[in-house]
């Protein structure tokens, strides 16, 4: 089954600054997507990126996918306090979704 | 949380106890999942239910049971707990209308096994 992994994981930055995290994963794909969890709580969802993207935005978020290389990229611009979180990748085959172990990225206030 | 709750939230059980947890959802999604989080293991799938009595095993599913008798409400059951069992439990649920689909999350139920 198709399984994603982070890279790093973790991250601790300034607010302000910009925090990158990456995703592999191993068999083709029709997308991957990403979410977020606060401490304590469940994911949320935060974007979806499909196989035949290379880059989508949302906010102060932006993935890139590369389906060569079988890899991802989430950044986060201009980081604030409350995007102290975990965020996995996720990629998706038969309505189930296979997660990676997920990366920690504390922002210091 | 997206109309979901799980219940209970907390649960502090001994081994060889069986224990369910619930999870209900107002959504009116079809499909619905049981997940497990631990330290250095991210989300695994135990099992999910892709409708009313029809239900699958995921990829770490041993020593775990599912039902679904209703759209709203997926049980999971350890019928005898082990401390392995010691974890994190998450629903999550998605309409799979289409392709992709993302999942919606409950808040979790924290079980320890002792």
């Amino acid at each position: 089954s198709q399984q994603g992994e982070e890279d790093p994981q973790a991250l601790s930055i300034q607010e302000g600054e910009n925090a990158t995290m990456n995703c592999s994963y191993k068999t083709s794909i029709n997308n991957l997507q990403w979410y977020r969890q606060n401490s304590g709580r469940g994911l949320v969802h935060l974007i979806l990126i499909r196989s035949n993207e290379r880059e989508k935005h949302s906010g102060r978020l932006r993935v890139t996918l590369d389906t060569s290389k079988k890899s991802s990229s989430l950044l986060i611009t201009a980081s604030r306090a409350a995007d102290t979180a975990s965020y996995f990748c996720a990629t998706e085959g038969n309505n189930r979704l296979a997660f990676g172990k997920g990366n920690q990225v504390v922002v210091i206030p | 949380d997206a109309g979901i709750t799980q219940s209970p939230r907390h649960k502090v059980t001994e081994t060889g106890t069986p224990v369910t947890l619930r999870c209900h959802q107002t959504e009116n999604h079809r499909y619905m999942y049981w997940y497990r989080q631990d330290p250095g293991h991210g989300l695994r799938l135990i099992h999910y239910s892709y409708g009313v009595k029809d239900t699958d095993k995921g990829e770490v599913s041993d020593g775990y049971s599912v039902s679904r008798s209703k759209t709203e409400d997926f049980l999971l059951t350890l019928e005898s707990a082990t401390s392995s069992q010691t974890s994190v439990y998450f629903c999550a649920i998605s309409d799979g209308s289409g392709v992709p689909d993302t999942q919606y999350f409950g808040p979790g139920t924290r079980l320890t096994v002792l």
